[in-house]
């Protein structure tokens, strides 16, 4: 089966720097996203990493190793508007998108 | 620019009851989805369009039916409704396989 695996919980405090791991094992790889999502709103995307290394954009990083099956999502200076759920999705050899249950992020002053 | 539409954005439906929920995209995408959204689970795909005239079925399709007779529009039909379909419904759309997808702002639909 298909399986995306993220912790369910993390918290932070303001200022400092979180990552959130995630780890998959799809049929297929085309692609993994991170998407950003505020309680009660839809999901937003933050960035996307098909191959290996680090994508920085702003205070938001993606890492993405595929022999491991593996990706992080880091967070800097982290703000109290950053408290949110962070997904983690695969898109599959199908070009499905296969979705983690979502990390919620608990920033504290 | 309006995006992505969806309505209603919440609803009270009746069990046994027949809803239809919209979604209406002005973005010319291709692809289309809708999914579902429950505590502690990740986003589950229902069904699918990856262009008008063409719809597919996705992770949890039963009791569900859809239809892309154009671009824009990708309606989500329960065509009776059971208490386990209470969730929240997103639907998205994307240009392509390897872009983005872009979320309507949900509707939540609870099933008495």
């Amino acid at each position: 089966g298909q399986n995306i695996d993220q912790p369910t919980e993390m918290t932070a405090t303001e200022g400092a720097i979180v990552q959130i791991n995630c780890t998959y094992q799809t049929s297929g790889f085309n692609g993994l996203f991170w998407y950003q999502q505020h309680a009660g709103e839809a999901p937003t995307f933050l960035s996307y990493n098909v191959l290996d290394g680090l994508e920085e954009k702003g205070r938001f990083s993606s890492f993405l190793s595929r022999s491991k099956g593996y990706s992080y999502l880091l967070l800097k200076e982290l703000q109290m508007k950053d408290s949110a759920s962070y997904l983690c999705a695969v898109r599959d050899s199908n070009y499905q998108l296969i979705w983690g249950a979502g990390t919620k992020l608990i920033i504290k002053p | 620019i309006a995006g992505i539409t969806q309505a209603p954005t919440s609803q009270i439906l009746a069990a046994g009851r027949r809803m239809t929920l919209r979604c209406t995209q002005d973005m010319r995408h291709n692809a289309m989805y809708w999914y579902r959204q429950d505590l502690g689970l990740g986003l589950r795909l229902i069904h699918y369009s990856n262009t008008a005239g063409t719809t597919g079925k996705g992770e949890v399709p039963d009791g569900y039916s859809v239809s892309r007779a154009n671009t824009d529009d990708f309606p989500l039909t329960l065509a009776s409704a059971v208490p386990s379909q209470t969730s929240v419904y997103f639907c998205a759309s994307s240009d392509g396989p390897n872009t983005e997808a872009f979320f309507g702002q949900g509707t939540r639909l609870t099933v008495v």
